[in-house]
């Protein structure tokens, strides 16, 4: 079936530190990829996304690249800040020939950065 | 542009009541799907409507349904609630298959 598998958290960072969380996926077909960010009382916001094999989503400092051949799309960042402290959510999408397409989401990464 | 709304935003109810949630899609978007956050289940999808139609469904119960009307806000209903369905029920809306879903903050229904 089709997954993704997040690295468990916390992650507990200092203030400037490089922050990567892992994410790995299982999809029948090729899956567009997403992160998400959750901030506490809030619904998802939509980071960065890639839609094809050694594609490099970027925002706000924030980057992934989809690998197709370790079906991979880790976040990393190079200096985080206290303001990025939430629940980092991987995701994958599938376009399906009955014109559906759902968001299949990892279980999520808390990221915890302290000054 | 405004962005995804859903009301309202807290909710209680009781055992074997059932509860109606709202969601107003960025304007244009026609395509609406709905999420159940919990904490030991995580992020799961519900159903997708398209037009006024559903194009896809989870794997909920019955109880769980949903529409949509011809301006694109949608509903989701939830009958016979247990305890099990307290939890963040969040909308998505998007132009369409294949493009980016936006979320709005969500519901947080708890049940007792």
């Amino acid at each position: 079936g089709n997954s993704v598998t997040q690295m468990e958290g916390p992650v507990t960072l200092s203030e400037e530190a490089f922050l990567t969380i892992n994410c790995t996926y299982t999809a029948t077909g090729y899956p567009s990829l997403f992160w998400y960010v959750q901030y506490p009382g809030e619904g998802l916001q939509l980071l960065l996304k890639a839609t094809k094999a050694d594609d490099k989503g970027s925002n706000k400092g924030f980057e992934a690249t989809y690998r197709k051949e370790t079906t991979s799309f880790h976040l990393e960042k190079g200096s985080v800040q206290v303001s990025d402290s939430a629940v980092y959510f991987c995701a994958l999408s599938l376009m399906f020939s009955g014109g559906y397409n759902k968001l299949i989401f990892g279980a999520g990464t808390r990221l915890a950065v302290h000054p | 542009k405004a962005g995804v709304t859903q009301t309202p935003r807290y909710l209680i109810k009781t055992r074997g009541q059932q509860v109606t949630l709202s969601c107003s899609p960025i304007s244009g978007h026609r395509s609406v799907s709905w999420y159940q956050q919990t904490p030991g289940q995580g992020l799961q999808f519900l159903f997708e409507y398209f037009s006024e139609t559903q194009r896809n469904k989870g794997n909920f119960p019955g109880r769980f349904s949903g529409r949509q009307f011809s301006n694109s806000r949608s509903e989701m209903n939830v009958s016979t609630l247990e305890l099990g369905d307290s939890a963040l029920y969040l909308c998505a809306s998007s132009l369409d298959r294949g493009y980016e879903q936006y979320f709005g903050p969500g519901t947080r229904l708890t049940v007792t």
